[in-house]
């Protein structure tokens, strides 16, 4: 099992609409989870970080599950804007860094 | 956005030549990374430094070499370039715990080794 897994999507979601996606983690030990975007051809760029309590910033919503090991991610009020690579970021417990999921690809369609 | 620049942006080369990826940041950051980033691999962490001339080996490091002389200059360099080094590589920083701060990305360099 990968440490951090996403479905790679493509999610293809009109505009205005809302949509979610989660990731994975396979250690229940990981501490610190982050959202980031990546525009096509583009660097990473911090979305948000997750907090245990779940967190929101304007139309985004991230939340934690620890039970079942997942971090969502929740956009409402989709614009086409939105439209990116959005990747989860995870501290997997015994590594000093944070590790990366695939991404998932989200297109907005007008 | 962070202060990082990384040089060159595009650089196309022959297998088997050296080639040495500067990154440059202004932000004055203890924590330097190199990243690679292929498709359905996500990105993996070649190296990184924690202050000048303390560096470590990240899941990808076999090919690569970095040095750290000055707190805003990482370098990697490819001794010998393969084809399988063809990559977008990102130099990012964190100024806290590598384990817990958020990264931030220079714009990447699109190397093609040939």
């Amino acid at each position: 099992r990968k440490e951090v897994e996403q479905d790679p999507g493509p999610f293809n979601v009109p505009e205005g609409a809302t949509v979610a996606f989660n990731c994975t983690y396979s250690n229940s030990a990981s501490q610190s989870f982050f959202w980031y975007r990546q525009d096509c051809r583009k660097e990473p760029k911090l979305l948000m970080s997750v907090y245990s309590s779940g967190n929101e910033d304007g139309r985004f919503t991230a939340q934690l599950n620890r039970a079942s090991q997942y971090i969502s991610l929740l956009i409402r009020d989709s614009k086409l804007s939105d439209s990116a690579t959005y990747l989860c970021v995870v501290n997997i417990f015994g590594n000093e860094k944070l590790t990366f999921g695939t991404g998932t690809r989200l297109t907005i369609i007008p | 956005d962070a202060g990082i620049t990384q040089s060159p942006r595009h650089k196309v080369t022959e297998t088997g030549t050296p080639v040495t990826l500067r990154c440059h940041q202004t932000e004055n950051h203890r924590y330097m990374y190199w990243y690679r980033q292929d498709p359905g691999h996500g990105l993996r962490l070649i190296h990184y430094s924690y202050g000048v001339k303390d560096t470590d080996k990240g899941e990808v490091s076999d090919g690569y070499s970095v040095s750290r002389s000055k707190t805003e200059d990482f370098l990697l360099t490819l001794e010998s370039a393969t084809s399988s080094q063809t990559s977008v590589y990102f130099c990012a920083i964190s100024d806290g715990d590598p384990r817990t701060s958020p990264l931030h990305f220079g714009n990447g360099t699109r190397l093609t080794v040939t």
